[in-house]
């Protein structure tokens, strides 16, 4: 099955600074999402992206979509502390999602 | 005050027996699942169902089923023939309605077995 995969792994900043994450995946795609996952607790929805669409903010998210690279990027600007968390990255599949493996998101600060 | 709940959030199994996890959703929505998260790793979908009295395997379903009988639940059980059961599980829902692929997660039941 396709699956989207987050680049790095883990990533550490100090807040204010920005953090950028980075998905690839495999196939086309009608569209890509992001969740976040505080530690413990079940994904939350933060932004979709249809594949017509190459960029789209949410208050201090932007996600861009370069379909010819099946590739996405997740910007966070002027982190916080309560940005700490896992975020992956979704693309739907024969009526599931697909989640890639997440980038563990550490703010200090 | 609409969502989607999961019972236990901590679970404890002893070896060969079998364990079942709640998943209740307010949504109205029609579409549920379950995931498996393990530590450090993304989520691997074990069952869905689309509708009521309908569900289809996942990517990891041996050792585990699933009921369907009302819109708003959807159990999992853990059977003992699921050799490594200790994990995370994850409940999500979602519309119906054409080109909305957004999922609603439940707050996750971890599962230990002693």
């Amino acid at each position: 099955s396709q699956q989207g995969e987050e680049d790095p792994q883990a990533l550490s900043i100090q807040e204010g600074e920005n953090a950028t994450m980075n998905c690839s995946y495999k196939t086309s795609i009608n569209n890509l999402q992001w969740y976040r996952q505080n530690s413990g607790r079940g994904l939350v929805h933060l932004i979709l992206i249809r594949s017509n669409e190459r960029e789209k903010h949410s208050g201090r998210l932007r996600v861009t979509l370069d379909t010819s690279k099946k590739s996405s990027s997740l910007l966070i600007t002027a982190s916080r502390a309560a940005d700490t968390a896992s975020y992956f990255c979704a693309t739907p599949f024969v009526r599931q999602l697909t989640f890639g493996s997440g980038t563990q998101l550490t703010v200090l600060p | 005050d609409g969502g989607i709940t999961q019972s236990p959030k901590y679970l404890f199994r002893k070896e060969g027996q079998n364990v079942t996890l709640s998943c209740e959703q307010n949504l109205n929505h029609d579409a549920m699942y379950w995931y498996r998260q393990d530590p450090g790793q993304g989520l691997r979908l074990i069952y869905y169902s689309q509708i009521v009295n309908d569900f289809q395997k996942g990517d990891i379903a041996e050792g585990y089923s699933v009921s369907r009988e009302k819109k708003e639940s959807f159990p999992l059980t853990v059977t003992s023939a699921q050799k490594n059961p200790t994990a995370f599980y994850l409940c999500a829902s979602k519309t119906s309605e054409a080109g909305t692929d957004t999922q609603y997660f439940g707050p996750g039941t971890r599962l230990t077995v002693l």
